[in-house]
């Protein structure tokens, strides 16, 4: 049963567009959602987090926003880059400290 | 700082065979968990330890198993290798608890193949 989803396992955007990535989850005890990012042959690196109490955390171009009573999240990345093309994997933690990943969104970034 | 080393980096294995894997995580990072990347099913959590004790353990069968050393290098056993065992492991290193204000810092991962 997969608790985190991300539905598109492919995105391509124009650069300087806005790239949206989109996360559903199913649990309601997650309480903390971060977003890390994958290059080929690189482990996965941290991106940006957002706590449950809060609907919105930005850090430069990226900004994710939660709707808790969805239960999504997404990640914006404005504008988009040419090296912003690769793996986005959104994860949730419980009280567990287990990080509970999604199976990845593929962004390509057209010059 | 050096990040999250992992060795070896490839390695190919026949079905039966076991295989130990190794994360050395950031100097002064007590917590170290492993995954399982697959295409199709994203990251999957194995197990985490801190202070050698394993502290979560993911829904993966008892052929796999871990263990952390007092410097905090850990490895990684997977016996009696299957051919759905191959995928890439990654290894993760944070300062105290894999959580909300600890970071998770990846290592780039050991490519195992099982023919």
């Amino acid at each position: 049963d997969q608790q985190v989803k991300q539905n598109s396992p492919s995105l391509s955007v124009q650069e300087g567009r806005i790239s949206i990535l989109n996360c559903d989850y199913t649990n309601s005890m997650f309480d903390y959602f971060l977003w890390y990012k994958k290059y080929p042959a690189e482990g996965p690196t941290f991106l940006i987090s957002i706590s449950s109490i809060k609907d919105k955390n930005e850090d430069g171009r990226f900004t994710v926003f939660l709707n808790k009573s969805a239960k999504h999240l997404s990640l914006h990345i404005v504008p988009s880059q040419p090296g912003d093309s690769a793996v986005y994997f959104c994860a949730a933690i419980s009280g567990t400290y287990k990080y509970i990943f999604g199976t990845g969104t593929r962004l390509k970034v057209l010059a | 700082k050096a990040g999250v080393t992992q060795t070896p980096r490839y390695l190919i294995k026949t079905r039966g065979q076991q295989v130990t894997l190794s994360c050395s995580p950031i100097s002064g990072h007590r917590s170290v968990s492993w995954y399982q990347q697959t295409p199709g099913q994203g990251l999957q959590f194995l197990f985490e330890y801190f202070s050698e004790t394993q502290r979560n353990k993911g829904n993966f069968p008892g052929r796999f198993s871990g263990r952390q050393f007092s410097n905090s290098r850990s490895e990684m056993n997977v016996s009696t290798l299957e051919l759905g065992d191959s995928a890439l492991y990654l290894c993760a290193s944070s300062l105290v608890a894999s959580g909300r204000s600890d970071t998770q810092y990846f290592g780039p991962g050991t490519r195992l193949t099982v023919l």
